[in-house]
């Protein structure tokens, strides 16, 4: 595997499940990131880690709960969620938590609240 | 409020023509200015960026121009191909926070 990876790609959970994202980066970078777009709008950072600690909450209510066990790896795990939380969630990781540096995109996790 | 905004929704070009997509920004602290592609059913692509000590960046067929005083940038695709067919997003950042702030989205149609 190479890039950054998200699995699964597609999720249908009910407002009562608990499921969970995952994205895995193959590239040894350093801070990743989970981003959310819905429909008709920008996409909108979530979180940020940077070496497994998190630097950024943008405001992201408590059903939506990060965790970076190592910096490869970042999960975001999902519960009573609300049918307005349903958009693609998507993760990215960059070398660094630094000025001037890109961030590289998984494909996304299309994510349905019924 | 929306710090990054590309007015344009989409944009329909002839192959081998100039695309130009526009990005506007409101926060005069961003420093660092990304360009992404998106095909569907993948993740946002890097393809060019710009710092602010620049007004000029080129790569290829692609040229990233920022206006500084105007608070604003435009992306140059020359000569366009049907492959460049995505929707682009223009993205800002200041400082070293990784905070990057996204623009709306442009659809690019170039037919053949």
């Amino acid at each position: 595997e190479t890039g950054v990876t998200q699995t699964p790609r597609h999720l249908v959970m009910g407002m009562t499940n608990k499921k969970s994202l995952k994205c895995e980066q193959h590239l040894g970078h350093n801070a990743m990131y989970w981003y959310k777009q819905s429909a008709k709008k920008p996409l909108e950072l979530m979180f940020v880690y940077n070496f497994k600690e998190q630097t950024e909450n943008n405001s992201v209510p408590s059903r939506f709960s990060p965790e970076c066990p190592n910096s490869s790896h970042l999960f975001l795990h999902l519960h009573t969620l609300q049918p307005e939380d349903s958009a693609l969630y998507l993760c990215a990781s960059s070398l660094r938590l630094a000025a001037y540096t890109e961030q590289f995109f998984g494909p996304g996790t299309r994510l349905t609240v019924l | 409020d929306q710090q990054v905004k590309q007015n344009s929704p989409s944009l329909s070009v002839q192959e081998g023509r100039i695309s130009i997509l526009n990005c506007d920004y409101t926060n005069s602290m961003f420093d660092y200015f990304l360009w992404y592609k998106k095909y569907p059913a993948e993740g946002p692509t890097f393809l060019i960026s710009i710092s602010s000590i620049k007004d000029k960046n080129e790569d290829g067929r692609f040229t990233v121009f920022l206006n500084k005083s105007a608070k604003h940038l435009s992306l140059h695709i020359v000569p366009s191909q049907p492959g460049d067919s995505a929707v682009y997003f223009c993205a800002a950042m200041g400082g070293n926070t990784g905070k990057l702030i996204f623009g709306q989205g442009t659809t690019l149609q170039v037919k053949p």
